[in-house]
């Protein structure tokens, strides 16, 4: 299976701030890479596909970029409703893997 | 508009069987493969598996084979997770969602509001 591995595992911010989330796969996945955000008792929410690729309806201050198998979540400028958990998930090859997630929270 | 509706939560007892569903609409569901996530207490999201309802052709996380059973029925636009004998452990909440394909990165677009499965003597 392909490990996926998110740092940090939890993060403190403060509203207006710039957040940036890693993800690194155990071996190469290309560009098939996502980021879902989950916020309690509601069902995840993607927000990336492919990488790079904005989801229908996700705010421009969501992006993702890829370094090799590096893959990183930015967030521009933290407002309240994204203080929540993220998840990547690789889609390579079966079975499709989550990181352990990164819980955001605020300072 | 796309929707996946799951049935409700279940309290069962070990050892007893259980089937939960996943019904989709607002698009051509035997085209789309149904996934299912679990997400554990206090734990992150979990891969199951998929189905594609179109021929029922099935990849399952070698984790999860023989503890649970993923089917789907085209006929009602229903995916279903089932288990032959619950255990604690399967205490859970329990997520469907839609695979959206190659122009998505095969990402899960749509997701069920999800099912908590609790299992306790």
């Amino acid at each position: 299976d392909i490990q996926m591995t998110q740092s940090p595992s939890s993060l403190s911010a403060s509203i207006g701030d710039k957040v940036t989330i890693t993800c690194r796969a155990s071996q190469g996945i290309s560009t098939y890479l996502n980021w879902y955000q989950h916020t309690p008792g509601k069902a995840p929410k993607l927000l990336i596909y492919a990488a790079s690729n904005l989801h229908n309806g996700v705010p421009s201050r969501f992006s993702g970029s890829r370094s090799g198998t590096d893959f990183t979540l930015t967030i521009s400028t933290l407002q309240p409703e994204d203080f929540a958990t993220y998840y990547c998930q690789q889609t390579f090859s079966s079975p499709f893997t989550f990181g352990q997630g990164t819980k955001l929270d605020i300072k | 508009e796309v929707q996946l509706v799951q049935s409700g939560a279940e309290v069962k007892k070990p050892g007893e069987s259980l089937k939960i569903s996943c019904q989709g609409s607002g698009y051509k569901f035997p085209n789309y493969w149904i996934g299912w996530v679990r997400q554990m207490p206090g734990k992150g999201l979990e891969w199951i598996g998929v189905v594609y309802p179109g021929d029922s052709d099935i990849r399952q996380s070698p984790s999860f084979q023989g503890q649970v059973t993923i089917s789907a029925d085209k006929s009602i636009s229903t995916a279903y997770l089932q288990w032959s004998s619950l255990t604690a452990s399967d205490t859970a909440i329990y997520y469907c969602a839609r695979r959206g394909g190659g122009d998505y990165g095969d990402a899960f677009d749509f997701w069920g509001q999800g099912t908590v499965v609790t299992v306790s003597s």
